[in-house]
């Protein structure tokens, strides 16, 4: 099975702080995204990879980072927290070749609140 | 850039009832449309998906329909079980290159046992 894992299921962080969410996955997928779900919302594409240091912006990319430094790992970076990232985060991958066709398989996401 | 809308954004049914949540899409280009459901404290994950060039798919208790010309696809879940009760996301892509996914907004489905 493919496995999505995300290193934080919930985290507090302050205002202005930085805030790295961490994504790994293990079934060599040249594809991974990250979203925001919110109520009402629905998810909503942050940024996304399609090969190691490659990155695109998504729909809401501002206010966000993004690092991908090795296949298997996909970094959201808050540079300065704000309490309207307060959010569910979640992690996706997908296999070379269906760009964003096909299956999506997502970690159990990052719920982060700032104060 | 494609829109998808979703409706109802809540739904409780009685079990062994049937379910359906409709979706429809602004961009005619788009061909691929996949259902994902989102258990309690779980990432979304595939339940089912059509594309443009069928107008209906069945997978035991759910099947999903297409109308290209109208724009709009559906969920349809039948004899629904305590189970079924999750979040169920629509989208629609343009196969190939990087294009974006668009969800719509999620349905919440209750089922009452």
């Amino acid at each position: 099975d493919v496995k999505v894992t995300q290193s934080s299921r919930y985290l507090v962080k302050r205002t202005g702080e930085k805030v790295f969410l961490e994504c790994v996955q293990d079934m060599d997928h040249e594809n991974m995204f990250w979203y925001r779900q919110d109520p009402g919302l629905g998810l909503r594409l942050i940024y996304f990879s399609y090969d190691v240091k490659m990155k695109e912006k998504g729909d809401i990319p501002e206010g966000y980072s993004v690092s991908r430094e090795k296949k298997e790992r996909f970094s959201l970076i808050l540079e300065s927290a704000s309490t309207n990232q307060t959010s569910m985060y979640l992690c996706a991958s997908s296999p070379w070749g269906t760009g964003n066709t096909g299956e999506l398989f997502f970690g159990e996401g990052s719920r982060l609140t700032v104060l | 850039g494609e829109n998808v809308e979703q409706h109802p954004s809540t739904l409780s049914v009685q079990e062994g009832d049937s379910a359906v949540i409709k979706c429809t899409y602004s961009d005619s280009a788009s061909n691929y449309f996949p259902w994902y459901k989102q258990e309690l404290g779980k990432g979304p994950q595939l339940i089912i998906d059509i594309r443009s060039n069928v107008g209906e798919k069945k997978d035991q208790r759910i099947a999903v329909t297409l109308n290209k010309t109208a724009k709009h696809f559906s969920l349809h879940i039948t004899e629904t079980q305590p189970e079924d009760s999750a979040v169920y996301f629509c989208a629609a892509i343009q196969e190939g290159g990087y294009q974006k996914v668009t969800f719509g907004i999620g349905t919440k489905l209750q089922v009452i046992p």
